[in-house]
Formats: structure tokens, C-alpha cells, sequence
């Protein structure tokens, strides 16, 4: 079965810093997706970045990269100037086939709060 | 303005009373998406549709049941057989099977 392992159950930054989320997952798939989504205090999920495992290059997305190290199974959030909006969940989350279609699997999440 | 609608926000019940809870899509994607979330945790999926008149069980899918009757409904039943219903549940559309999933407001159901 699919795991992902966020390492960080929280994390504070000063605003306007970069700040690092980390993401492992364990997968024998030769195709997978890595995905990061925001949920904040509202409880709706943000989709943020993606990131593909045959992708050479990592995935940016304004002030979101993802640092994407397939060898060691790791796929980290940076966020680069953090905002007070930025406090919020982090989830990281991975896709895998089965059974004909395509399923994700979550993280339990990091929460990020932003310190003025 | 397209997106994921599921209502009602929160939602109160008794013991042993089935509960619906609606999610409508008008992104017009053909893929949809039940999750489960308790505090603390990450999302577990429950049911998901890949197209319309089909569905699949997820990982946790004791207790629960979906129709998939039209492109833009996904509602879900929660069954007096699910053990610990109280938690937080998000329903998701993607244009396909394993693209990027959009989520909706979620709905926080409680059982007295």
C-alpha cells in the first residue's frame, strides 16, 4: 500500500522567509503524481502544485516549488515569501493506479503558521 | 462561476438515522470523489466514480453508499452501519481519473 509521510506535524516561519515542507513517499509505481494542497481554517482543499514522476525538471508555481528528489522518494514544499495567509494544513499527496483507475493518497499534513 | 457545491455545511443527526450529503459539480469533469477527514488527520478516500453510472469502493468504504445517477451529482449515504460517523467530508471532481482533484467546502456531519 501506498504511504506518505509528512515528518512535521508543525511548523512557525517569519513572514516574508522561504519555509520547507517535507513530503516522503514509498511507491514502487514507475508512473506516479505528486500533488500538495492547502486547507485553510475554512476546510476546503487548495490545489497548489503538481509534480510528475518522469518530469526532469521541478515543478513551479509562482511563490510554491517543489524540490523533487526521486531517488530518495522525497518531494518537499518550499514556499518563498510566506504571507499571514499562508498559515493554514499542508497536505501532500501521491497518485497511484489501481484497478483500472487512479486513486491519492494523503499525508496526515503539516500545519504552517506564518509569525509576523 | 464553475466549482463543487456540497451542502449543507454542517449537519446534525441522531444515532442510527442514514444521512445524505449532496455534492454538485459544474466543471463538467466525468471523475468524482468521496473523502473522510478526522481532526488530525490527512484524507482517506471513500468512494469515487470514474464516469457516469459507475463507482468504486475506496478504502474505507464500510458503512457507506453513492449513485452516480448524473454527471454533476455525487451524493453520498451515510449509513447507520458506519460505526464513528462524526467527521469532516470533502467530495472532489477531476476532469479525468488522476488529474488534479477540485474540492468542495466540505460538510462537517455530527452524530448525537
Amino acid at each position: 500500500a501506498q504511504k506518505i509521510t509528512q515528518t512535521q506535524p508543525g511548523m512557525f516561519v517569519q513572514e516574508k522567509e522561504a519555509v520547507t515542507l517535507d513530503c516522503t513517499y514509498d511507491t514502487s509505481d514507475q508512473s506516479y503524481g505528486l500533488f500538495w494542497y492547502k486547507q485553510p481554517s475554512s476546510g476546503e482543499m487548495i490545489f497548489l502544485i503538481y509534480q510528475g514522476s518522469y518530469d526532469e525538471q521541478n515543478a513551479t508555481e509562482g511563490r510554491y516549488s517543489l524540490n523533487f528528489q526521486k531517488a530518495r522518494k522525497s518531494a518537499n514544499l518550499v514556499i518563498s515569501a510566506s504571507q499571514l495567509g499562508d498559515s493554514a494544513m499542508y497536505f501532500c499527496a501521491e497518485r497511484h493506479s489501481g484497478a483500472g483507475s487512479y486513486q491519492l493518497t494523503f499525508g496526515k499534513g503539516t500545519k504552517l503558521s506564518v509569525i509576523p | 462561476d464553475g466549482g463543487i457545491t456540497q451542502s449543507p455545511k454542517y449537519l446534525f443527526r441522531k444515532e442510527g438515522q442514514n444521512v445524505t450529503l449532496s455534492c454538485e459539480q459544474n466543471l463538467n469533469h466525468d471523475a468524482m470523489y468521496w473523502y473522510r477527514q478526522d481532526p488530525g488527520q490527512g484524507l482517506r478516500l471513500i468512494y469515487y466514480s470514474q464516469i457516469v453510472n459507475d463507482f468504486q469502493k475506496g478504502d474505507i468504504a464500510e458503512g457507506y453508499s453513492v449513485s452516480r445517477e448524473k454527471k454533476e451529482s455525487f451524493p453520498l449515504t451515510v449509513t447507520s452501519a458506519q460505526k464513528n460517523p462524526t467527521a469532516f467530508y470533502l467530495c472532489a471532481s477531476s476532469i479525468v481519473s488522476g488529474a488534479e482533484q477540485f474540492f468542495g467546502p466540505g460538510t462537517r456531519l455530527t452524530v448525537l
